[in-house]
C-alpha cells in the first residue's frame, strides 16, 4: 500500500466545472509535488511545496490552483479546464529541499478527462 | 542544466529474455543522483533505486541490476529472465545533490509477452 494516496482516481468534468484533486501522505515528509502527465510527453513539474509553503510553480496557467494546508495534505483546484488538460495528475512527497538526495514517493494519481 | 534521455521509447521482449533499458544524462554537477522508477498500468510511479555519482558499482537486486558509467554518463538497467508483471513504463529520473527537482527522461515503455 502505498504511503501517498490521491482522490479520485478518476475525474470526468466539463470545461464549466470546479473539482478539486486531494492527495495526502502518511510518510513524515515535508514536501509535496504535482506533476502532469500526459500521453506521448514526459512528467510535467507544475507545482512544490516545501513546509506548506510554494516555492516551485512551473509557469503553470491560473486555472489550476494548489493549496497545502499542512505538510500532509496538497490540493489541487481546478476550474474552466481545457481538453488539453486531460492528463494523470500525480502527486508526489518527500523531504524537504534541505535533505540530501531526496527520494519523492508518488501516489496513484488522478486520470483527467476535460469534455 | 541537467537533461536525460531514454532513447527507447518502447522494446517488446518474449517472457524469460533479458532486456536492458538505456539511460544518459547530462550535468554539470559532480555530485549528483540518478533515480529509476517503474509505472505499472495502475499508474503510480515505483522507486526502484538511488545512486550517487560517486558510487559506481554495478547494483543488483534480484532480476534487477543497474550499470552505472560515468564516463560515458550513463546509467542503464537491465532485467535479467523478464516476466510479464514487468510490463511497465520505465523512467530514469536526474537530480542535483540537494534541492526538490527530479529531472525525468521521457520512459520506456516495456512489454514482456507470455
Amino acid at each position: 500500500e502505498t504511503g501517498v494516496t490521491q482522490t479520485p482516481r478518476h475525474l470526468v468534468m466539463g470545461m464549466t466545472n470546479k473539482k478539486s484533486l486531494k492527495c495526502e501522505q502518511h510518510l513524515g515528509h515535508n514536501a509535496m509535488y504535482w506533476y502532469k502527465q500526459s500521453a506521448k510527453k514526459p512528467l510535467e513539474l507544475m507545482f512544490v511545496y516545501n513546509f506548506k509553503e510554494q516555492t516551485e510553480n512551473n509557469s503553470v496557467p491560473s486555472r489550476f490552483s494548489p493549496e497545502c494546508p499542512n505538510s500532509s495534505h496538497l490540493f489541487l483546484h481546478l476550474h474552466t479546464l481545457q481538453p488539453e488538460d486531460s492528463a494523470l495528475y500525480l502527486c508526489a512527497s518527500s523531504q524537504d529541499r534541505g535533505t540530501r538526495a531526496n527520494i519523492q514517493y508518488f501516489g496513484a494519481g488522478t486520470r483527467l478527462s476535460v469534455l | 542544466a541537467q537533461k536525460v534521455t531514454q532513447a527507447q521509447t518502447e522494446i517488446s521482449v518474449v517472457e524469460k529474455e533479458d532486456v536492458t533499458l538505456d539511460c544518459v544524462y547530462e550535468t554539470r554537477d559532480t555530485t549528483y543522483y540518478l533515480f529509476w522508477y517503474k509505472q505499472p498500468p495502475s499508474g503510480e510511479l515505483v522507486f526502484l533505486i538511488r545512486r550517487n555519482s560517486f558510487d559506481e558499482q554495478n547494483e543488483i537486486s534480484g532480476r534487477y541490476s543497474w550499470n552505472f558509467q560515468k564516463s560515458t554518463s550513463s546509467f542503464n538497467f537491465t532485467i535479467t529472465a523478464s516476466q510479464v508483471v514487468d510490463s511497465a513504463v520505465y523512467f530514469c529520473a536526474l537530480s542535483e545533490e540537494y534541492g526538490n527537482k527530479l529531472v525525468f527522461g521521457a520512459g520506456t515503455i516495456l512489454r514482456v509477452k507470455s
